[in-house]
């Protein structure tokens, strides 16, 4: 099991309902990045870490979005109040490198949220 | 505003068919373009490009980078129908973000 795993692979929430997403990156990877993928579309880009540090957060849409990642290793993405326009696939990816600029991203199966 | 655009759209083809994917982008601080196939779960990695003029090959599938003219092609020849997928490209700037494109979907029909 050296795969990027989320958890859980499913949620259905209720609108204003706060939700938690789970990532465990692959270990030893030091970036990490979550992305939100509507129908159709390609992954756009939420926020990255870099082991502890987020150092981008700049694709979060609202301040209802939340990430962390306390001890460098997995992370979680809050979404508060949730609205039906939440709806999506969030995906995990994780890195290798730490430097600056990317490398080979290794997505998990993503987490399908459905917001009634 | 970093962007990145892929055509077609979608597009089928017969089985044996080759099929070339291409991928546009403007993007500030370029560091490399990814290549990814998605089918119905998270994209799997393909390939990863940096210079320009150099193909990567892998099996059936190549790629290669214009840094130029900012595109990439991905090509595949002697389609099957295990290809169908949606192929997204990425471009990573060296502030270590992500732009995807829409992807193309590919239809391989036997």
């Amino acid at each position: 099991g050296a795969g990027v795993s989320q958890s859980p692979r499913y949620k259905v929430a209720k609108r204003g309902q706060d939700v938690a997403l789970r990532c465990d990156p692959i270990s030893g990877h030091v970036s990490l990045f979550w992305y939100q993928q509507a129908l159709g579309q390609g992954p756009e880009f939420l926020t990255y870490f870099q082991n502890e540090a987020q150092l981008d957060k700049s694709g979060l849409p609202s301040d209802r979005f939340f990430a962390e990642r306390p001890e460098g290793s997995v992370s979680t993405l809050k979404i508060q109040r949730t609205q039906q326009e939440d709806s999506a696939v969030y995906l995990c990816a994780s890195g290798r490198s730490g430097a600056f600029g990317a490398d080979t991203q290794y997505f998990g199966p993503g987490t399908r949220l459905t917001v009634l | 505003e970093d962007k990145v655009v892929q055509s077609p759209l979608s597009l089928v083809v017969h089985e044996g068919d080759t099929v070339t994917l291409n991928c546009s982008y403007e993007v500030t601080n370029f560091r490399s373009l990814l290549w990814y196939k998605q089918e119905k779960k998270a994209p799997t990695f393909l390939f990863m490009l940096t210079s320009s003029g150099i193909e990567k090959k892998s099996g059936r599938l190549s790629s290669i980078l214009d840094k130029k003219e900012l595109f990439s092609i991905l090509n595949i020849t002697a389609t099957q129908t295990g290809d169908s997928a949606v192929y997204l490209c990425a471009v990573t700037t060296n502030a270590g973000k992500s732009t995807f494109g829409d992807g193309t979907t590919l239809t391989v029909k036997p």
